[in-house]
């Protein structure tokens, strides 16, 4: 499955396959991106982050892209678990941003059906 | 290692009635920040403190203060509840220095005004 980012706030995906959750940045200076994870009642955990240098990084399982040109982020979840099932939010942070200040996107949901 | 710790994790209050939540990290970090997040909705930043003894406001700051006790203890008071305040706040802390840091979470206070 593939989200169209924000404005499609629900995904839902198949156990074992891959998900792809985007998000459109508003900030041409933002130089830092981060994922979190949010779980029902549990704060944003850290997912991994990718600075303005870089296109692409990777962590376990998952995969930031970064397109600058279009101002577009996209978090790639291979071999999608149930345990992914949460609410994911992309933050950015503008360059020199008083107190390193984030601002957050609205969140998509991730519903993984088993 | 707790990480970020929230007190108390839900309260209800009347209108008018004032309140001060409670946040402490053990990570020594330098910055802390208050979060608000409403049903459906990201998080949207009230108060950060960059470093100890300093205070700043963010995107949603009336009606709240804030207190930067310590390095480990970032406080946000509500002098008179009102039902608009009625949100799910959230604490965070990061690391910021010459590399950007990501922001760690608690798991939040539930507040409802009556």
């Amino acid at each position: 499955g593939e989200s169209v980012g924000l404005h499609l706030p629900t995904l839902s995906v198949q156990e074992g396959d891959n998900s792809i959750i985007n998000c459109a940045y508003s900030n041409s200076a933002s130089d830092y991106f981060i994922w979190y994870k949010q779980e029902s009642g549990k704060g944003p955990q850290f997912i991994i982050d990718i600075r303005s240098n870089m296109d692409k990084r990777q962590g376990q399982r998952v995969t930031v892209l970064l397109n600058k040109t279009v101002k577009h982020l996209s978090l790639q979840i291979a071999a999608t678990q149930p345990g992914d099932s949460a609410v994911y939010f992309c933050a950015e942070k503008p360059f020199l941003s008083a107190g390193n200040m984030l601002t957050f996107g609205g969140g998509t949901r991730l519903m993984v059906k088993p | 290692n707790a990480g970020v710790t929230q007190t108390p994790k839900f309260q209800v209050l009347k209108t008018g009635q004032s309140m001060t939540l409670q946040c402490a990290q053990d990570m020594n970090h330098n910055s802390m920040y208050w979060y608000r997040q409403d049903p459906g909705m990201g998080l949207r930043l009230i108060y950060y403190s960059a470093s100890e003894g300093t205070t700043d406001k963010g995107e949603v700051p009336n009606g709240y203060n804030v207190s930067r006790l310590n390095k480990r203890e970032f406080s946000l008071r509500l002098e008179s509840a009102a039902p608009s305040q009625t949100s799910v706040y959230f604490c965070a802390s990061s690391l910021q220095g010459l590399r950007n840091q990501p922001q760690h979470f608690g798991d939040g206070t539930r507040l409802s005004i009556l």
